[in-house]
């Protein structure tokens, strides 16, 4: 059974940084993209950063980028977000999910809050 | 603003059909970038419901389908059910933003 399981979330003063894990189990991790996908407080779903199996191809939001930083260690079958530079619009629900194909999202994990705030 | 247009929301009795919509152009689903669809339901993950335009991952009951023709896709629940009643969010890859996108979103509600 495929697993995600993310981790870091909390609560950051805006300007400040945060790393995100997720821990994949169950599944061949090196051969499948991975993602993370933000869900704000009442608002849907935005996707914030992909990364392919192999880890050389990153792609982000525009809302994000040269802010977040996406990585994989494939030794560890671990994603990470490194988020810098936080803004109190990123405050959101951060969910991590397996990129079948880089096309489609499948499963998700149960996601980490993350509260940017002062 | 989502460059993918959905309804807010939709309603339907318990056993009745209902379609939700999701509208893009042509860089995205126009493009010919398949539409997938995923369910919300509250307090819980967000769960892949239609994949690749019109395919369902097993374990998804056939009343949920999906369709795609030029720049917009729909899905479609028959026979609805008070269970159904959750966020429904479609999703393709835009290539002028270089990047994957996600509908609005649509509420169903089963009155």
């Amino acid at each position: 059974e495929v697993q995600l399981l993310e981790s870091g979330g909390g609560l950051v003063q805006p300007g400040g940084s945060l790393r995100l894990s997720c821990a994949a189990s169950g599944f061949t991790f090196s051969s499948y993209g991975m993602s993370w996908v933000r869900q704000a407080p009442g608002k849907g779903l935005e996707w914030v950063s992909a990364i392919s199996g192999s880890g050389t191809g990153t792609y982000y939001s525009d809302s994000v980028k040269g802010r977040f930083t996406i990585s994989r260690d494939n030794s560890k079958n671990a994603l990470y977000l490194q988020m810098n530079s936080l803004r109190a619009e990123d405050t959101a629900v951060y969910y991590c999910a397996q990129a079948w194909e880089l096309n489609w999202f499948d499963p998700w994990g149960q996601g980490t809050l993350v509260t940017v705030s002062s | 603003q989502s460059v993918l247009t959905q309804p807010p929301s939709v309603s339907g009795a318990p056993g009745q059909r209902v379609t939700i919509s999701c509208t893009g152009s042509s860089s995205n689903i126009g493009a010919g970038y398949d539409v997938n669809w995923y369910q919300h339901l509250p307090g819980a993950v967000p769960k892949l419901l239609i994949y690749g335009n019109s395919n369902r991952p097993s374990g998804v009951p056939d009343r949920f389908s999906g369709s795609k023709s030029g720049t917009s896709a729909s899905l479609a629940i028959t026979g609805l059910q008070a269970e159904d009643e959750a966020d429904y969010y479609c999703q393709s890859y835009d290539s002028s933003l270089s990047g994957w996108v996600f509908g609005v979103g649509t509420k169903l509600t089963v009155l």
